[in-house]
């Protein structure tokens, strides 16, 4: 059973980095992701798509500040120099062999 | 620039039927899957289900599908999502995104979104 899971809350210093994590179900470790960012009161937008290599694919206009990396059945977003528009919820997605998508719980960042 | 224009907003009560559209602008329309995402108050995103556009196929979450019917009208150009017998805790944000498709192969990843309708149910 594919399960997604990501921690619930994060929180880093203006200026500073942040590594967001999302888990991948140990059967399903080969998984690409994608990362979909949405600040308060607003839709979500796509970040990027993260493959088993760490190879990340992004979205049109999302800065150089983000990048993904893997390891194992982790996937990670990180961002430099935070600002404060980074506060946000991030939520990481997948899909399934039965063409389902499922989207990890989401990670509220706050950035101090 | 790819945008989704989702329709307005709706106030239903229980037990009514509420459908809500979605098109693309600044894209074509066909060659894709639209999906559908809903987000209650400060709960997190919950797939629905999507459609591709040149043959109609779906594929549903399980929990939605007797409620939910996804369909498209290509003359339209416009996708739409119908959702049944509508509850109290079916009050959402009800998103459609765009899959990330290319020379007929499309990828799982859900790179546009519309803004959201708010389909709030209320006796």
């Amino acid at each position: 059973h594919l399960e997604v899971t990501q921690s619930p809350s994060a929180s880093a210093s203006l200026g500073a980095s942040v590594k967001l994590t999302c888990t991948l179900s140990s059967d399903h470790n080969s998984y690409a992701i994608a990362w979909h960012q949405q600040q308060p009161e607003k839709a979500p937008r796509y970040l990027m798509k993260v493959d088993s290599y760490g190879r990340h694919t992004k979205g049109d206009g999302i800065p150089d500040r983000f990048s993904g990396s893997s390891s194992g059945a982790e996937r990670y977003l990180t961002i430099s120099s935070l600002q404060p528009e980074d506060e946000a919820d991030y939520y990481c997605q997948t899909w399934g062999a039965d063409l389902a998508v499922v989207f990890g719980g989401g990670t509220k960042l706050t950035v101090l | 620039q790819v945008h989704l224009v989702q329709s307005g907003a709706e106030v239903k009560k229980p037990g009514a039927s509420v459908k809500v559209s979605c098109k693309p602008s600044g894209s074509t329309f066909r060659g894709f899957r639209m999906h559908w995402v809903r987000q209650a108050p400060g709960q997190r995103l919950e797939w629905m289900g999507w459609i591709h556009t040149d043959n109609g196929n779906t594929k549903y979450a399980q929990k939605f599908q007797d409620r939910v019917t996804i369909t498209r009208d290509t003359s339209a150009s416009a996708a739409y999502l119908d959702v049944r017998s509508l509850r109290s805790d079916d009050t959402a944000v009800y998103y459609c995104a765009r899959e990330y498709c290319n020379s007929g192969s499309c990828f799982f990843y859900l790179d546009y979104w519309g803004l959201g309708t708010l389909v709030t149910v209320s006796s």
